[in-house]
């Protein structure tokens, strides 16, 4: 799997959007891209995943640019309840013979402030 | 529909104990998987399973095993407790939709051994 590198911390104002980037200058092509976070002491929680196209769903928005080696997640109105460690994670795809297990590295720290 | 929960939520043991965490998913996933967690680190894969009756090695199996006996459980055994086991665990399970796998967490069990 890819090696993904985010900035250790961001800082938000509450109700701005937070964007949180993430360079996968390595992936290839039958790899997804996934994000996970981390609210303090909770289990890590799915966010959005995507491989080629843009995505949104109801939590979040997912840019990824035209060559997928970077993408970016974006919270369109930030509240506190989403302080948290946002990881960014790239996976091959399902039956690519893979084990599952997610590769979690350091995150990004996100701090809502008010 | 309670997703994934972890029994306990906290233990303490002595250096040589034996103990038995309990994972239960009630959303018929076939894959199941027991991470760990230390202090400022991401999670680390101990073992998983992809069936019913099927586990297998993680990252760092050491000092654990497991069992999933039922589809909707899977257990992570300590025969002997070690101090250097002190961390926060977290077990998961999957939905998988064509090449897409997404892992939904525990609340964690945090354990202490002295």
């Amino acid at each position: 799997d890819a090696k993904t590198t985010q900035p250790p911390s961001m800082d938000c104002a509450e109700g701005r959007a937070a964007n949180l980037p993430c360079n996968h200058s390595t992936i290839s092509g039958n790899e997804y891209v996934y994000w996970y976070r981390q609210i303090h002491s909770q289990g890590p929680q799915y966010i959005i995943h995507g491989l080629k196209n843009n995505e949104t769903n109801e939590m979040a928005s997912l840019i990824i640019t035209e060559d997928r080696k970077s993408s970016t997640l974006i919270l369109p109105h930030a509240t506190l309840r989403d302080t948290a460690v946002y990881y960014c994670i790239v996976r091959v795809a399902k039956g690519s013979g893979n084990t599952g297990k997610l590769i979690f590295g350091q995150g990004t720290t996100l701090q809502v402030k008010p | 529909n309670a997703g994934v929960t972890q029994t306990p939520k906290f233990r303490v043991l002595k250096t040589g104990q034996s103990m038995t965490l309990l994972c239960a998913q009630d959303m018929n996933h076939e894959y199941m998987y027991w991470y760990r967690q230390d202090p400022g680190m991401g999670l680390r894969l101990i073992h998983y399973s992809v069936g019913e009756g099927t586990t297998a090695k993680g990252e760092v199996p050491d000092g654990y095993n497991v069992s999933r006996l039922k589809k909707q459980n899977f257990l992570l055994g300590l025969e002997s407790a070690a101090p250097s086991q002190t961390s926060v665990y977290f077990c998961a399970s999957s939905s998988i939709q064509g090449m897409v796998e997404t892992q939904y967490f525990g609340p964690g069990t945090r354990l202490l051994v002295l």
